[in-house]
């Protein structure tokens, strides 16, 4: 059981503007650990698209963009294509753990 | 370019020993900034973090996984390694060596990422 819940999965149209929710507690997220999100596609490593919770990495395009609130984070992508169909990971630092963690994942399907 | 390719027996039986070795190329390992890390992922499940080392020596662990890990660095071979042992069949998954860096300079360990990511390797525990 992660310590950062993400939901399973989630579908949306192509075209239009899904948020993937991360929901944390006061020993990672709360705690104000920065949040990272990872995208990962079938067969391959994870690739970090969002760090310090909403700075997009080299090459990531201006429709994916992250937030944070309280001890929760989001990952939203707007404008959804074909190829963003993915599983999506939050990752932090929880201090009770003492642990790097990552979330459960959500699986991306571009209907 | 930074790359880490992972190697290692791709099956291991219960009770014995996991060991893998990244061998990294394109950049030294001898750095005050990065960490060197291990990371898992079981078959249909989300990555877990093993361990991570500094290219001093110095390493942390998951409290969940402290008991049976060991990250060791070899730096005149720009290697650094993972011996897991007890293994059982909840050990099965693809291993990853990464790289874990800080958004700038003098950030505290604790909001690294992975940026690096080796390809993976999968090791199956089984008989």
């Amino acid at each position: 059981q992660s310590v950062l819940t993400q939901p399973p999965s989630l579908s949306g149209a192509s075209g239009q503007r899904v948020t993937i929710s991360c929901s944390g507690s006061s020993s990672n997220i709360g705690a104000g650990y920065d949040v990272h999100w990872y995208q990962q596609f079938p067969g391959r490593p994870p690739q970090v698209v969002i760090v310090g919770d909403s700075n997009r990495t080299s090459g990531v395009p201006e429709r994916f963009s992250g937030s944070r609130s309280g001890s929760s984070a989001s990952l939203a992508i707007s404008g959804l294509q074909s190829d963003d169909e993915a599983d999506y990971y939050c990752q932090s630092y929880d201090n009770s753990l003492s642990a790097w963690v990552f979330g459960g994942g959500t699986k991306l399907t571009v209907l | 370019q930074l790359q880490l390719q992972e190697s290692g027996p791709g099956l291991v039986k219960p009770s014995e020993t996991l060991s893998l070795t990244c061998s990294v190329s394109g950049a030294s390992m001898i750095s005050t900034i990065y960490y060197w890390a291990w990371i898992r992922q079981p078959p249909g499940k989300a990555p877990e973090w093993i361990g991570s080392v500094f290219y001093s020596g110095s390493a942390y662990y998951s409290p969940s996984l402290k008991s049976r890990v060991t990250i060791s660095v070899d730096t005149s071979k720009n290697q650094f390694s993972l011996k897991l042992t007890s293994v059982t069949a909840a050990d099965t998954a693809v291993y990853y060596c990464v790289r874990q860096a800080p958004e700038s300079k003098n950030t505290p360990r604790f909001y690294y990422f992975m940026d690096v990511w080796g390809k993976g390797t999968r090791v199956t525990v089984s008989p």
